[in-house]
């Protein structure tokens, strides 16, 4: 049973646009990541955020974590053909840190 | 190695026949998971240990799926029987503390 529900699925866009990525749960986590995963790698962590109302920014990216800690988003200024990959978010339960990975987000930034 | 690494990359099997897929950690963390990427199902949890605790086997979808650690470090995925829907992708993470796990780049299981 998939709890995380990302969207949009796809985006392509254009270099230099900006764009946002949502993750919404029907859960609480005790805290929710985001990564970027690119083909024939395994997910890399882009950032945790761990208290509702969280921001948090990564250069040109901005994560916000909802205020009850079901949902978040992703926001990147003036995208880069680097950011080009697939985004993840995950929620974080338990002692054992396990994840709970949402539906995927795959993004193209062309030139 | 600096990092996670899963060997093989890429395994072709007949329908019916036993894999086994390994998974060398960071050296150091306690933690290790196994998760199944695939196309249907998205990022799904397999199994995780830690330490010398018995696994946490919740995620593993069927019987023909077991899993071991040996010393603490090395694991072994084995699938038994395979289907055509074990077909994905299988990554293994590792962990030291807080929150962050760290992936190797996966093995990609063709089931023929």
């Amino acid at each position: 049973t998939q709890l995380l529900e990302q969207s949009p699925q796809f985006l392509s866009i254009q270099e230099g646009e900006n764009l946002t990525v949502y993750c919404n749960s029907s859960s609480v986590f005790s805290s929710l990541q985001w990564y970027r995963q690119e083909p024939g790698e395994g997910p890399v962590l882009l950032v945790t955020v761990v208290t509702g109302g969280e921001v948090k920014k990564l250069k040109r990216l901005t994560f916000q974590f909802g205020d009850a800690r079901k949902d978040s988003s992703l926001h990147i200024t003036a995208a880069q053909p680097g950011d080009t990959g697939l985004y993840l978010c995950a929620g974080v339960t338990g002692t054992a840190s396990k994840l709970t990975f949402g539906t995927g987000t795959r993004l193209q930034v062309t030139l | 190695g600096a990092g996670v690494s899963q060997s093989p990359s890429n395994k072709v099997t007949e329908k019916g026949k036993d894999v086994e897929l390994r998974c060398d950690p960071i050296s150091g963390h306690t933690a290790l998971y196994w998760y199944r990427q695939s196309l249907g199902q998205g990022l799904e949890f397999l199994i995780y240990f830690q330490g010398n605790s018995a696994p946490d086997k919740s995620g593993l979808p069927s019987d023909r799926f077991s899993a071991e650690r040996t010393g603490g470090s090395v694991s072994t995925l084995t699938i038994q029987r395979t289907q055509q829907e074990d077909s994905a992708v299988y990554l293994c993470a590792s962990r030291y503390r807080g929150d962050t796990q760290y992936f190797g780049p996966g093995t990609r299981l063709t089931v023929l």
